[in-house]
């Protein structure tokens, strides 16, 4: 059975203070490792999928990377507006699948 | 492109009422999914279709139905609800094959009394 944990759960910053969010898994398989951002009420919306490790990718203030055994999201000077609850998913198997993790509460303080 | 849309974004119900919540996409995808996300607990699946004409459960299918319409919709039901279907529900959908990224519409919020 796949697993995902995510830490911390909560995290606060103060704006322009650098820090990273950690999702470690347990998968037979890994396929596929996304990273989706959630605002409150609203639905995920889509920020990446890495597939190998090693593979890292950017957007703006977020770099995502991958190891054999966890993903970080790093957030280079956050502002306010990066608030939100970041949410991890691995797929694997069948791929047509996520598991998620409870996801981390990101707060930026202006 | 209105991507994934769900209707209704709020519903009260009393226990034992049935409802259906919709859900449609307009990217052309394949693949439908029907989430249920609690406080702590993550998103949570409830059924999927991987085309149209099919359906398979989740990890959470008890006390639910589903139907793909056809391409674009993919509904799902409660018969008789439970306070425990007391949650904010998601529908999602990806494309092509291989790893998919699925893409998630605003939710439904439930509250079951």
């Amino acid at each position: 059975e796949d697993q995902v944990t995510q830490s911390p759960e909560a995290l606060r910053l103060q704006e322009g203070e650098s820090s990273s969010l950690n999702c470690s898994y347990t998968v037979s398989g890994l396929r596929g490792l996304f990273w989706y951002r959630q605002d409150p009420g609203k639905g995920p919306e889509f920020l990446f999928t890495l597939y190998s490790a090693g593979e890292e990718k950017e957007k703006e203030r977020l770099k995502a990377t991958l190891t054999k055994k966890e993903s970080f999201l790093h957030i280079t000077a956050p502002k306010p507006e990066d608030s939100a609850t970041y949410l991890c998913a691995v797929s694997s198997g069948s791929a047509r699948q996520l598991t998620f993790g409870s996801g981390t509460q990101l707060t930026v303080l202006p | 492109n209105a991507g994934v849309t769900q209707t209704p974004k709020f519903q009260v119900l009393k226990t034992g009422q049935s409802m259906t919540l919709q859900c449609a996409q307009d990217m052309n995808h394949n693949s439908m999914y029907w989430y249920r996300q609690d406080p702590g607990m993550g998103l949570r699946l409830i059924y999927y279709s991987a085309s149209e004409g099919t359906t398979d459960k989740g990890e959470v299918p008890n006390g639910y139905n589903v139907s793909r319409l056809n391409k674009r919709e993919f509904s799902l039901r409660l018969e008789s609800a439970a306070p425990s279907q007391t949650s904010v529900y998601f529908c999602a959908s990806s494309g092509r094959g291989g790893v998919e990224t699925q893409y998630f519409g605003p939710g439904t919020r439930l509250l079951v009394l």
